[in-house]
């Protein structure tokens, strides 16, 4: 079957630096994305990787190992506005997303 | 800026009741997607439609229809709303032209079935 784990919630501190990891099980792989939601709101776009290696995209880098089925979502200088769900996503050979459950980053002053 | 709008941010129906779900895009996108969001589950796919008039079954597609007629117009239809029907409903679009298919969601329409 197909299938997505990502830790239900973490907690992390203003300034700081946190990551958070997504394993995925697919048939076949086309990319993985992940996704910013705000509570109550849409999710919106944050990254996208199909090949193996780190794309830095300002505070936010994400990392994805397609023999490990590994990603991961690195977050720097931590933002009280960064407090949000972060979905991650890993698309399958026909081209359909697999959605997580999400992660609720909650960060304390 | 693009945009995907969702007729209503809320919504409250009675069991049995017919529901129509509006779902808007503006940017001439060829893809569209209803997906349902719940507590603990990821998003899940009802339907989606690559083309005008065209339909294909997600992973939850019972107890739901779809109607595409126009390209920027796709409708998620409750034929009778159903109590397990209670939940946030997200549509999303995308580009078939481009390289990877980044979705793009409206707000989201958070239906309560009573």
């Amino acid at each position: 079957g197909q299938n997505i784990d990502q830790p239900t919630e973490m907690t992390a501190t203003e300034g700081a630096i946190v990551q958070i990891n997504c394993t995925y099980q697919t048939s076949g792989f086309n990319g993985l994305f992940w996704y910013q939601q705000h509570a109550g709101e849409a999710p919106t776009f944050l990254s996208y990787n199909v090949l193996d290696g780190l794309e830095e995209k300002g505070r936010f880098s994400s990392f994805l190992s397609r023999s490990k089925g590994y990603s991961y979502l690195l977050l720097k200088e931590l933002q009280m506005k960064d407090s949000a769900s972060y979905l991650c996503a890993a698309m399958d050979s026909n081209y359909q997303l697999i959605w997580g459950a999400g992660t609720k980053l909650i960060i304390k002053p | 800026d693009v945009k995907v709008t969702q007729s209503s941010r809320y919504l409250v129906k009675r069991t049995g009741e017919k529901v129509f779900l509006e779902c808007v895009q503006d940017m001439d996108h060829e893809n569209m997607f209803w997906y349902r969001q719940d507590p603990g589950l990821g998003l899940r796919l009802i339907y989606f439609s690559y083309d005008v008039k065209m339909k294909e079954k997600g992973d939850i597609p019972e107890g739901y229809s779809v109607s595409r007629e126009k390209k920027e117009r796709f409708s998620l239809i409750l034929e009778s709303a159903s109590t397990n029907q209670t939940s946030m409903y997200l549509c999303a679009s995308t580009s078939g032209s481009s390289d990877y298919n980044e979705q793009f969601f409206g707000p989201g329409t958070r239906l309560t079935v009573l």
